[in-house]
């Protein structure tokens, strides 16, 4: 079975342009969560999202926004980018709470890598 | 606020020694506890996982701890081997159903050969 996808793997972007970030749960998975590493650093919590809604969200600005689909494969989008923002994005999918079947560990994905000039 | 602090930053063993990585947190109302490997540029591949109720989880070599009321969590490694050559990261759970993992900054380990 595929584990988590996501692409790009990686992106350079300028200064305040957009970028929109996907990914796709292993099958069977309804959650997605998205992370934010900067170098050196732990990964910080950014979204949760189940069954197509917000279930969490970290210390991001309004700027940081995601949506799931009915497939249940997300999508984090980032405006007006800046410098700080460069970073590896981690997705992470599981099983929910609301499942007999919940294991509760996150299984992530290889990560997309942005870089911001 | 939870926090979570992996010390030491780095470490370097020759191949062979055990060893033991260091994590504490702030807030012991937590959930569960993960152990995390991530090599250079990539994703984390989860290692232990250890329930609130449990005092330890055991994979292979691997031997994860957890004093849930002092805050900390070490992770043993026997007969370590370069392969086990990473960043090790601990991130703990806050309650039931919550995906909001808070990680700590990592250990990077080299193992010597």
């Amino acid at each position: 079975d595929a584990g988590v996808t996501q692409s790009p793997t990686h992106l350079i972007k300028t200064r305040g342009q957009h970028v929109t970030l996907r990914c796709s749960p292993i099958s069977g998975h309804k959650s997605v969560s998205w992370y934010q590493q900067v170098l050196g650093q732990g990964p910080q919590f950014i979204f949760q999202y189940y069954e197509k809604e917000e279930r969490g969200r970290g210390n991001f600005p309004d700027r940081f926004s995601a949506r799931q689909f009915p497939n249940y494969s997300s999508e984090l989008n980032v405006n007006a980018l800046l410098l700080g923002d460069s970073a590896l994005y981690l997705c992470a999918s599981s099983l929910t709470a609301q499942s007999y079947l919940w294991t509760d560990t996150q299984y992530f994905g290889p990560g997309t890598r942005l870089t911001v000039l | 606020k939870q926090e979570v602090t992996q010390i030491p930053a780095a470490l370097s063993v020759p191949e062979g020694e055990n060893l033991v990585l260091n994590c504490s947190f702030t807030d012991s109302a937590i959930y569960n506890l993960q152990w995390f490997r991530q090599d250079p540029g990539k994703g984390l591949t989860s290692l232990l996982l250890i329930q609130s109720s449990q005092r330890e989880q055991t994979s292979g070599r691997l031997n994860a701890s957890l004093d849930k009321s002092s805050g900390r969590s070490t992770l043993y490694i026997a007969a370590s081997q370069p392969g086990d050559s990473a960043t090790y990261l601990c991130a703990v759970a806050p309650n039931f159903g919550n995906e909001k993992l808070t990680f700590g900054t990592g250990t990077r380990l080299t193992i010597i050969p």
